[in-house]
């Protein structure tokens, strides 16, 4: 039971570059979101998703687009990486969709943008 | 969603109990309490979930109060691989699916 896989762990990229950040879950769990962690902060909701075809937006969804497929599939495209993007990406998924069920977070994407 | 406030950092030994105190003022009625821990490079682990009175698992137990203001991670007989950064969250059990991270407390554990 391989949980939450983000790919790839790190990432360097050009400012004004594009990249898509993987994140697969094999749990069945119908609620996926995308978080950020920025130095000294908590994490901060970039896009969420309750099941495939419906996505939404949470607190910071600029410069980030989201799309969901598939159940198990939950990628995060930067579309024109700017500094500010400089990150940790954290993927998380709930069963039903309710926070009280609890979270299971991937391990993070480290994405650097210069 | 409640409002938390717990200490930025704290400090502890190995084999000491440790207790941390989140305060939740605002909490509404259908609120629930769920703490998180975050090693460093790792994304956050949900440990402990509670509503009223005392929770207990194999990783820790919570206390919460009656008025709900407030409430109290304890960690048994710490080592030093217990050394993370804890959060306290306020969630919402009927229809809320959102998490809402505050900075956390940063936990050290020493020889």
């Amino acid at each position: 039971n391989a949980g939450v896989t983000q790919t790839p762990k790190f990432q360097v990229l050009k400012t004004g570059q594009s990249m898509t950040l993987q994140c697969a879950q094999d749990m069945n769990h119908e609620y996926m979101s995308w978080y950020r962690q920025d130095p000294g902060m908590g994490l901060r909701l970039i896009h969420y998703s309750v099941g495939a075809g419906i996505t939404d937006q949470g607190e910071v969804p600029n410069g980030y687009n989201v799309s969901r497929s598939t159940t198990e599939d939950f990628p995060l495209r930067l579309l024109s990486a700017a500094p500010s993007q400089t990150s940790v990406y954290f993927c998380a998924s709930s069963y039903s969709g309710r926070a009280y069920y609890g979270y299971t977070f991937g391990s993070g994407t480290r994405l650097t943008v210069v | 969603l409640a409002k938390t406030t717990q200490p930025i950092s704290m400090d502890s030994y190995e084999g000491q109990e440790v207790n941390i105190t989140c305060s939740h003022n605002n909490i509404a009625t259908n609120d629930y309490i769920t703490w998180y821990q975050q090693f460093p490079s790792q994304g956050p682990r949900f440990i402990i979930q509670g509503y009223k009175t005392k929770v207990t698992n194999e990783v820790a137990s919570l206390f919460i109060p009656a008025d709900r203001k407030s409430s109290t991670l304890s960690l048994p007989r710490v080592s030093l691989s217990d050394t993370a950064v804890y959060y306290c969250l306020v969630i919402l059990t009927g229809g809320g699916n959102k998490l809402t991270f505050g900075t956390g407390t940063q936990l050290k554990v020493e020889l």
